[in-house]
């Protein structure tokens, strides 16, 4: 069974303030990784998804890097904003094409 | 274009009926999946349906099981309720099946709560 992990499981910043959360995930017979937000009384949005080793993606302040190899990808918020407050969830599955597993989350908060 | 609706919202029920939830996906996609989501839990997958045909089951027992209509609409039922099914359960749409590179749309959730 397909374990995924995300650290840490909060993290409290001040505005301004870079910070990035790690996704660790089984590197074997690897096949996509995706990234969401959740903020609070909303449904979850997807951010990422990526498949290549090395890759990086963008979108404004926040970007993924992924490394298929070792099994991890970064998140990166960059200046960060109350409004970037939320839960940012992992998911990744394998070649199998079962399903997409979640990390139980990061929940970040940050403060003005 | 209108996103994932999730009927109803809310529902209270007590041990020992049963519940249906519906999903409607966004327009054009043909993958439904179910997350059950519970505190201090990530989301636990339930099920993924793709074309009426039911791909993919996490492991839960048999008193979860869903279906999908041939407009991709999606109903997950669950009988027998336990105090343990309270929870937020969450359908997301897609393009294409799990494994493939599109991403999930969520729709907002239903909280169950089991009394």
């Amino acid at each position: 069974i397909l374990n995924v992990e995300q650290s840490p499981q909060s993290l409290h910043v001040q505005e301004g303030d870079s910070t990035n959360f790690t996704c660790s995930f089984p590197s074997s017979n690897f096949y996509a990784l995706h990234w969401y937000r959740w903020e609070t009384a909303k449904s979850p949005e997807a951010l990422f998804v990526m498949t290549l080793n090395g890759d990086e993606k963008k979108k404004g302040r926040i970007s993924a890097t992924l490394n298929t190899k070792e099994g991890y990808s970064y998140l990166y918020i960059k200046g960060s904003q109350p409004e970037d407050s939320a839960t940012y969830l992992c998911a990744s599955i394998n070649q199998a094409g079962t399903a997409l597993i979640f990390g139980k989350g990061t929940t970040l908060s940050v403060s003005s | 274009k209108a996103g994932v609706t999730q009927t109803p919202r809310y529902l209270i029920k007590t041990r020992g009926q049963q519940v249906t939830l519906s999903c409607s996906p966004i327009s054009g996609h043909r993958s439904v999946s179910w997350y059950q989501q519970t505190p201090g839990q990530g989301l636990q997958f339930l099920f993924e349906y793709f074309s009426e045909t039911q791909r993919n089951k996490g492991n839960f027992p048999g008193r979860f099981s869903g279906r999908q209509f041939s407009n991709s609409r999606s109903e997950m039922n669950v009988s027998t309720l336990e105090l343990g099914d309270s929870a937020l359960y969450l359908c997301a749409s897609s393009l294409s099946p799990q494994g493939a590179q599109s991403p999930l749309h969520f729709g907002n959730g239903t909280r169950l709560t089991v009394t």
